[in-house]
């Protein structure tokens, strides 16, 4: 089956812009959670859906936000995007009450 | 914060047993052990999770000890394709309202030809 598909997988953005990222889970799996990768501070988890409701949120600005749709599509989105904001964005999905999510490649965001 | 601690980054040689360590002392009851990994460039991989018993799968072992503060992770014949970072994370099952990954640094594991 197909695995987590995350678009684009790369993009380079100018400081202020804002920038959508888009997430496909694998088929049936309802919860979805984004992290972001830096070389500094490693993984962080940004957010996680489930079922169209945001239920968990980790430590960002506001200018960090998503949402996920009906068919468990997940998009986030970042505004005013800042240089430091550059990093690999990691979307990943699960079944509830399953073991272990299955992460996507990632989109690696470039921020110039 | 992570609630694991690990090496920063061990070597094995081709061939043999990889052993990667994971000290997670403030673990509580209702909450596993979880090891991921990530090969440069692409997501984390769920290798295997365990409670309080021994697991084994097509891909690893996992050790837990007895007082559960601590638990190795078992590679039995460790190839090139191996080298990668491991993340030993613990956990409440999923579903329980907290359904969020807390990386550590990890572990950079360095297979040798």
């Amino acid at each position: 089956k197909a695995g987590v598909t995350q678009t684009p997988r790369y993009l380079i953005k100018t400081r202020g812009q804002q920038v959508t990222l888009s997430c496909s889970p694998i088929s049936g799996h309802r919860s979805v959670s984004w992290y972001q990768q830096t070389p500094g501070q490693g993984l962080q988890f940004l957010f996680e859906y489930f079922s169209e409701t945001q239920r968990n949120k980790g430590n960002f600005p506001g200018r960090f936000s998503g949402r996920q749709f009906s068919n468990s599509r997940s998009e986030m989105n970042v505004s005013t995007l800042e240089l430091g904001d550059s990093a690999l964005y990691l979307c990943a999905s699960s079944l509830v009450g399953a073991w272990g999510y299955t992460f996507g490649s990632g989109t690696r965001l470039t921020v110039v | 914060d992570a609630k694991t601690t690990q090496p920063p980054s061990m070597d094995c040689a081709e061939g043999r047993a990889a052993n990667l360590p994971c000290n997670h002392s403030t673990i509580s009851g209702n909450e596993y052990v979880y090891w991921y990994r990530q090969i440069h460039s692409q997501g984390p991989q769920y290798i295997i999770h365990g409670l309080k018993n021994n697991e084994t799968n097509e891909m690893a072992s996992l050790i837990i000890t007895e007082d559960r503060k601590s638990s190795t992770l078992i590679l039995p014949h460790a190839t090139l394709r191996d080298t990668a970072v491991y993340y030993c994370i613990v956990r409440a099952p999923e579903g329980g309202g907290d359904d969020k990954i807390i990386f550590g640094k990890g572990t950079r594991l360095h297979i040798l030809p």
